[in-house]
C-alpha cells in the first residue's frame, strides 16, 4: 500500500514563483489536510478538505489555494512564492470519523530564496 | 485559542529505563487526544489515539493516558529501546478531525 504520497519530496524556488504540490492518497478516506511545520512552532493546518470539490481555510491560509477534483487528490498551490514560506509541507488524510488517525505522507522540503 | 503544550522538549535516557512523555492543553473541549511519531525526515505516524470518553490507550509498551478535566495526556514507554528513539508529537482534535499540535518531545534512547 502507498498510503499517502507526496511529490516533489524537495524544491528550491525563487521568489515570486508559483508552484504546486501534490498529494494523493489511496485509502478511500474523505477528509484531506495541508501541513506546514517550521522549528519550533509544530505543525499548523493551513487548509483542509472534507470531501471532493470541498476546501476549507485552516489556521495559516493565506498565500495558499488548493483544490480537490479528485477525491483521491488534494493540491495545494503557492501563487507568488514568499521567503516565509520557506518549510516543510505535510499532507495528511483520514476517514470521515473522529475515531480514526490521520496519515501522513513524508512530506515535501521547499526553499524559497 | 486552543494551545498544546509538550515538556520536556527533549530527553535523553539510557536503555531499558521507563519514561514518560507530558502533553498538557488548554481547553477541555476536545472529540479526541492523539499521539505521534516522527522519525528524521519522515512524516508522522500514529501511535495511539484516546477519545474523549476515554482514559487510556495502550498499544504494546506504550500507554496513554487522558485526563480532559485538568487538561493533560502523557504517553508512558515501558522498557525503552534505541529504536524508540524520535520526537514525539501530541495533538488534540476539533471538529472534521481538524488536528492542533504541541511542538514534540525529541527523544534519544542511549544504547
Amino acid at each position: 500500500n502507498a498510503g499517502v504520497t507526496q511529490t516533489p519530496k524537495f524544491r528550491v524556488l525563487k521568489t515570486g514563483q508559483s508552484m504546486t504540490l501534490l498529494c494523493a492518497q489511496d485509502m478511500n478516506h474523505e477528509y484531506m489536510y495541508w501541513y506546514r511545520q517550521d522549528p519550533g512552532m509544530g505543525l499548523r493546518l493551513i487548509h483542509y478538505s472534507v470531501g471532493e470539490g470541498t476546501t476549507a481555510k485552516g489556521e495559516v491560509p493565506d498565500g495558499y489555494n488548493v483544490s480537490r477534483l479528485k477525491k483521491q487528490n488534494f493540491l495545494l498551490g503557492l501563487e507568488s512564492a514568499a521567503p516565509s514560506q520557506t518549510s516543510v509541507y505535510f499532507c495528511a488524510s483520514s476517514y470521515a470519523s473522529l475515531s480514526r488517525p490521520q496519515h501522513f505522507g513524508d512530506g515535501t522540503r521547499l526553499s524559497i530564496l | 485559542k486552543q494551545e498544546v503544550t509538550q515538556i520536556p522538549a527533549a530527553l535523553s535516557v539510557p536503555e531499558g529505563e521507563n519514561l514518560v512523555l507530558n502533553c498538557s492543553f488548554t481547553d477541555s473541549a476536545i472529540y479526541n487526544l492523539q499521539w505521534f511519531r516522527q522519525d528524521p525526515g519522515k512524516g508522522l505516524t500514529s501511535l495511539l489515539l484516546i477519545q474523549s470518553s476515554q482514559r487510556e490507550q495502550t498499544s504494546g509498551r506504550l500507554n496513554a493516558s487522558l485526563d480532559k478535566s485538568s487538561g493533560r495526556s502523557t504517553l508512558y514507554i515501558a522498557a525503552s529501546q534505541p529504536g524508540d528513539s524520535a520526537t514525539y508529537l501530541c495533538a488534540v482534535c476539533r471538529a472534521t478531525n481538524k488536528l492542533i499540535f504541541g511542538t514534540g518531545t525529541l527523544l534519544a534512547v542511549q544504547p
